[in-house]
């Protein structure tokens, strides 16, 4: 049973709209992961948190912000969305190394 | 700066067959290593990982994987697939600072024939 939930699960939504994607652990666990995947299947780190009220940008640049004001919540924004952010984005959480990841979100903006 | 390589995009094995998924990384030191399964639209899910010591892991659904230093590899392994195994395969390096970071290959595609 999923420990981590990622609410959509899909969401298709025209260009320059604003969408949250949402992102809980029942965990505790501190630290919070957000991933890029694209078609192609590789992952690419886009967002991280150590705990409440730190985030920090990932390793592959992103025009979505994070906020971090609970240590269960770590909701990704994109204040416009564009056909360029289509692509499925995984949440991730852990202690140390033991990631557990939600099921995801696969965005498509038209 | 860490890289992990998974130099097959798509193996396909039949059912009952072995398999060996292979897995090369770039690390100075000696790297923290995992290997994830990714089934259709479903997240990521633990099969196994390498700290130290044994570097004969074993993990869940059957697999294994041997950390080879000599040759910077993580190769999973399983002695008979079965047609649940065909799933994205994902091979992982942790960052080594204290973000606990994991630095993902670019999967391999595993199709199962009945």
């Amino acid at each position: 049973e999923a420990d981590i939930y990622q609410t959509p699960r899909y969401l298709v939504i025209g260009t320059g709209k604003k969408i949250t994607l949402e992102c809980s652990q029942t965990m505790g666990h501190d630290k919070m992961y957000w991933y890029q995947q694209d078609p192609g299947m590789e992952l690419h780190l886009i967002h991280y948190s150590y705990g409440v009220n730190s985030t920090e940008k990932g390793d592959l640049s992103s025009e979505s912000t994070v906020s971090r004001i609970r240590t269960e919540h770590f909701p990704l924004t994109l204040e416009s969305a564009r056909p360029s952010h289509t692509s499925q984005y995984l949440c991730a959480s852990s202690v140390s190394y033991g990631y557990t990841f939600g099921s995801g979100t696969r965005l498509t903006v038209v | 700066a860490q890289s992990v390589t998974q130099p097959d995009i798509h193996i396909t094995v039949s059912e009952g067959a072995s398999l060996e998924l292979r897995c090369n990384y770039s690390y100075g030191a000696t790297p923290y290593l995992f290997w994830y399964v990714q089934s259709p639209g479903q997240g990521l899910q633990l099969l196994l990982k390498y700290f130290s010591g044994d570097t004969l892991v074993q993990g869940i659904k059957g697999f294994e994987a041997e950390f080879k230093r000599s040759q910077s590899s993580f190769n999973l392994r399983k002695p008979s697939v079965h047609w649940s195994d065909a799933a994205e395969y994902f091979c992982a390096v942790a960052s080594g600072d204290s973000s606990y970071k994991l630095i993902f290959g670019s999967g391999t595609r595993l199709l199962v024939r009945p």
